[in-house]
């Protein structure tokens, strides 16, 4: 039973516009969702995160909502660039630590 | 600069034979752990460890075992026992339980032939 989903394996967006990459999850016990960006053979790197108790977290370009009767969330990047070119992985928290990851979501932002 | 050290990058084994992958980091963090990733795939959670000499089985323990004997290193032991052991190994590093975030290292692809 996987506890994180994205279901979209890919997104392509042209530059200067809206990217949205989305995520489900089914456990109500976790305490914060998290993205993370991934290039190939590289280990990922942390952007942005939101605690269950929030709605709403933004930094620069990344937003990040949160609909937890829906038991779902979602990143906005605004506006894309070509380096946001990535693996973007969505994950979920426990109070004990243990990170959740989604299967990730290939984001390509064409020039 | 801190950071998470793995090594090597690449790592070439015979089948049967154990290998031991290297995770060292120098930010004081107090929990660390090991993920695997397959192509396509998620990262799936194999060992973690809060405190020295002390560590949980994650998801896909089984074939792998881990040590915590100082608060810098937690070396990951790919056994004969594990079946599919081609992967890509990354392990990662936080401050606390509730601290949220983790450092990653750049992981360590390991080809068993």
């Amino acid at each position: 039973d996987q506890q994180v989903k994205q279901n979209s394996p890919s997104l392509s967006v042209q530059e200067g516009r809206i990217s949205i990459l989305n995520c489900d999850y089914t456990n109500s016990m976790f305490d914060y969702f998290l993205w993370y960006k991934k290039y190939p053979a590289e280990g990922p790197t942390f952007l942005i995160s939101i605690s269950s108790i929030k709605d709403k977290n933004e930094d620069g370009r990344f937003t990040v909502f949160l609909n937890k009767s829906a038991k779902h969330l979602s990143l906005h990047i605004v506006p894309s660039q070509p380096g946001d070119s990535a693996v973007y992985f969505c994950a979920a928290r426990t109070n004990a630590g243990k990170s959740t990851f989604g299967d990730g979501t290939t984001l390509t932002v064409k020039p | 600069d801190g950071g998470i050290t793995q090594s090597p990058k690449y790592l070439f084994r015979k089948e049967g034979q154990n290998v031991t992958l290297s995770c060292e980091q120098n930010l004081n963090h107090d929990a660390m752990y090991w993920y695997r990733q397959d192509p396509g795939q998620g990262l799936r959670l194999i060992y973690y460890s809060q405190i020295v000499n002390d560590f949980q089985k994650g998801d896909i323990a089984e074939g792998y075992s881990v040590s915590r004997e100082k608060k810098e290193s937690f070396p990951l032991t790919v056994t004969s026992a594990q079946k599919n052991p081609t992967a890509f190994y990354l392990c990662a590093s936080s401050r606390d339980r509730a601290s949220y975030g983790y450092t990653f290292g750049s992981g360590t692809r390991l080809t068993v032939v």
